[in-house]
């Protein structure tokens, strides 16, 4: 039973390059979401799917798309990479909002 | 304790004390709360939660207390362990009229906790 599986682990990028983060769940949750996690700092609400079908924005959503792709997966999308970009990226679900978010192990994203 | 806004406290502690991790949260209008561990190079994982119709929620070795007067939580770890050594955070979801949660969730900047043994 894998969870929440995040890829890739590590990607270092040069500003103005895309790239793709690829989150998948196996159980069967309703609701994803996308962190981002900064040296000594909590984690920050990028976007979110309550349900296949729906995105809304976060907290922090500048710079950053996201597709729901089906119930399983949930990607996010940086369109022209900035170093203030530069964090490590969690992506969570649950089977719905009030209860307890199960996390990746995260993708460290450097720019350069 | 931590807050949100507030820098990352750190907590020490021999093997086998009890711990007390505070976390302070701003909006009243928050009905559950939720403890994470994260241990470095690892996401967050879930310890224990706690609905705001409750002040107290106990799991293994771990309880949660919720003070919505004062807008206070903390989680108590009991006989702490090496293993217990991470980083500890508090999260708080805002509650939607008609009950509606889309479980977006506001996070405090943690607090380091070591074990000594």
């Amino acid at each position: 039973n894998a969870g929440v599986t995040q890829t890739p682990k590590f990607q270092v990028l040069k500003t103005g390059q895309s790239m793709t983060l690829q989150c998948a769940q196996d159980m069967n949750h309703n609701s994803m979401y996308w962190y981002r996690q900064d040296p000594g700092m909590g984690l920050r609400l990028i976007y979110y799917s309550a349900s296949e079908g729906t995105t809304d924005k976060g907290e922090v959503p500048n710079g950053y798309n996201v597709s729901r792709l089906n119930k399983r997966e949930f990607s996010l999308r940086l369109e022209s990479a900035a170093p203030s970009q530069t964090s490590v990226y969690f992506c969570a679900s649950t089977v719905r909002g009030g209860e307890p978010q199960h996390f990746g192990d995260g993708t460290r994203l450097s720019i350069l | 304790g931590e807050s949100v806004g507030l820098h990352l406290p750190t907590l020490s502690v021999q093997e086998g004390d009890n711990s007390i991790i505070n976390c302070a949260y701003s909006n009243s209008a928050s009905d559950y709360f939720i403890w994470y561990k994260q241990e470095s190079g690892k996401g967050p994982q879930f310890i224990i939660d706690i609905r705001s119709n409750m002040d107290k929620r106990q799991g293994q070795r771990v309880t949660v207390l919720l003070n919505k007067t004062v807008k206070h939580l903390s989680l108590q770890i009991a006989a702490t362990q090496p293993g217990d050594s991470a980083v500890y955070f508090c999260a708080e979801n805002i509650g939607h009229a008609g009950g509606t949660s889309y479980g977006k969730l506001t996070f405090g900047q943690g607090t380091i906790l070591t074990v000594h043994p």
